[in-house]
């Protein structure tokens, strides 16, 4: 039974740029978070996806945006990148009405900004 | 407003003595609580969780947490501590289903032989 799944696990990326986040949720799961987890932080909410649209918000700029298909995988969009977006991205997936029973996560993508 | 708070930044105990990472958490709500750890260069793996269940909560790995609501606490431990269980670990508190995880900062932990 595949976990949750991400891609790349790597990235580099030049100030300015833009990049493209995938993950596969866990089968079964209908609900796709992000988080960001700066280096030697805790992960921070980005945001929720449920049913192809964003259900909450994090305390994050506009420049972050999402998507979520109709096979419930999603992407997390950065655009106008700056060196403070380095972070691994997590991606969590979970049931909507189970998410009190704790999410499953992937094991992240490591972007750095340079 | 939720937020978490882990105590110690860092600990270090001795193969085969007990583990203690404490917690506390502050919630307007009845709180869902999680235990999250994360070894090096790893994916996030769910410990255990307190959903308005018993409060005594029992995990993987030999590990458990109690919710104590009069100390607003959730605090993992464990009676031994393996080599295998270095890592970092974070507890973690939502308001229910649907909603958002807030993750304290992590505890990192070290085990010495």
């Amino acid at each position: 039974d595949a976990g949750v799944t991400q891609s790349p696990t790597h990235l580099i990326k030049t100030r300015g740029q833009q990049v493209t986040l995938r993950c596969s949720p866990k089968s079964g799961h209908d609900t796709v978070s992000w988080y960001q987890q700066a280096l030697g932080q805790g992960p921070q909410f980005i945001f929720q996806y449920y049913e192809e649209e964003e259900r909450q918000r994090g305390n994050f700029p506009d420049r972050f945006s999402g998507h979520q298909f109709p096979n419930y995988s999603s992407e997390l969009n950065v655009n106008a990148l700056l060196l403070g977006d380095s972070a691994l991205y997590l991606c969590a997936s979970s049931l909507v009405a189970g998410t009190n029973y704790g999410y499953t996560f992937g094991s992240g993508t490591r972007l750095t900004v340079v | 407003a939720q937020s978490v708070t882990q105590l110690d930044s860092h600990v270090s105990v001795s193969e085969g003595t007990p583990v203690l990472l404490r917690c506390n958490y502050s919630s307007s709500y009845s709180p869902s609580l999680f235990w999250y750890v994360q070894h090096p260069n790893k994916g996030l793996q769910l410990l255990l969780k307190y959903t308005s269940a018993a409060t005594l909560v029992k995990g993987i790995n030999g590990f458990e947490a109690e919710f104590k609501k009069s100390e607003t606490s959730f605090h993992l431990t464990k009676p031994s501590a393996h080599m295998s269980d270095a890592a970092e670990y974070f507890c973690v508190v939502s308001e229910g289903t649907g909603n958002q995880f807030y993750f304290g900062t992590g505890t990192s932990l070290t085990v010495i032989p």
